[in-house]
């Protein structure tokens, strides 16, 4: 089974709103990623949040992480359109031999 | 820059034929590569990493394999294609291992008919 599983797996929101996801993994973590994938495409590096971090910040991007819970959101303020993708989280565990491993990934898409 | 190239972009193949999917990247050295394969709306499954050249690690049991003949060139293949080794096939570059972001490719769609 995958490491990281997202919740919801499809979300659908008005442009302005704010979209909110959450990943949940299963073993300890050294780090937890997130990645975008417009449809048809290649992954991109949104941002990396280590286990000692709680919360993080890109641009309209805010990722927080509970280790005790072991889980992670990413919230996208005042989406846009552009926004529309899916979102994958990746967990670098060492129980996993320090390779990410991916979740199934949120659908989003933003209404103009 | 660094730059991460796959071909072909697409591919439609017969049950039973070869496959060769090839992977490159310029602007680094000793990168490490993965191959991942994608099912429709689903997650990446990891596939094949390579950490040097020469040098390959497989993930999961299947007809494919892969190979890294030169540092940066990365390349997927099967004797025998499945109807089951359909999907998006994913090539990606990091510095190492876990801590740290994983560089994609544009994929390849492969479609086994």
């Amino acid at each position: 089974s995958q490491q990281g599983e997202e919740d919801p797996q499809a979300l659908s929101i008005q442009e302005g709103e704010n979209a909110t996801m959450n990943c949940s993994y299963k073993t300890s973590i050294n780090n937890l990623q997130w990645y975008r994938q417009n449809s048809g495409r290649g992954l991109v590096h949104l941002i990396l949040i280590r286990s000692n971090e709680r919360e993080k910040h890109s641009g309209r991007l805010r990722v927080t992480l509970d280790t005790s819970k072991k889980s992670s959101s990413l919230l996208i303020t005042a989406s846009r359109a552009a926004d529309t993708a899916s979102y994958f989280c990746a967990t670098d565990a060492r129980a996993a031999g320090n390779k990410l491993t991916f979740g199934g990934g949120t659908r989003v898409l933003v209404k103009p | 820059s660094q730059t991460i190239h796959q071909w072909p972009a697409t591919l439609v193949q017969p049950v039973g034929s070869p496959l060769s999917l090839e992977c490159t990247v310029e602007g680094t050295s000793n990168p490490n590569l993965y191959w991942y394969r994608q099912a429709a709306g689903r997650g990446l499954q990891l596939l094949f990493y390579s950490v040097g050249i020469g040098q390959i690690s497989s993930e999961v049991p299947q007809n494919l394999s892969a190979s890294r003949p030169q540092d940066r060139q990365f390349i997927l293949s099967s004797k025998k294609l499945l109807l089951s080794d359909s999907g998006f096939y994913l090539c990606a570059w990091s510095l190492g291992v876990g801590s740290y972001e994983q560089y994609f490719g544009p994929g390849t769609r492969l479609t086994v008919t």
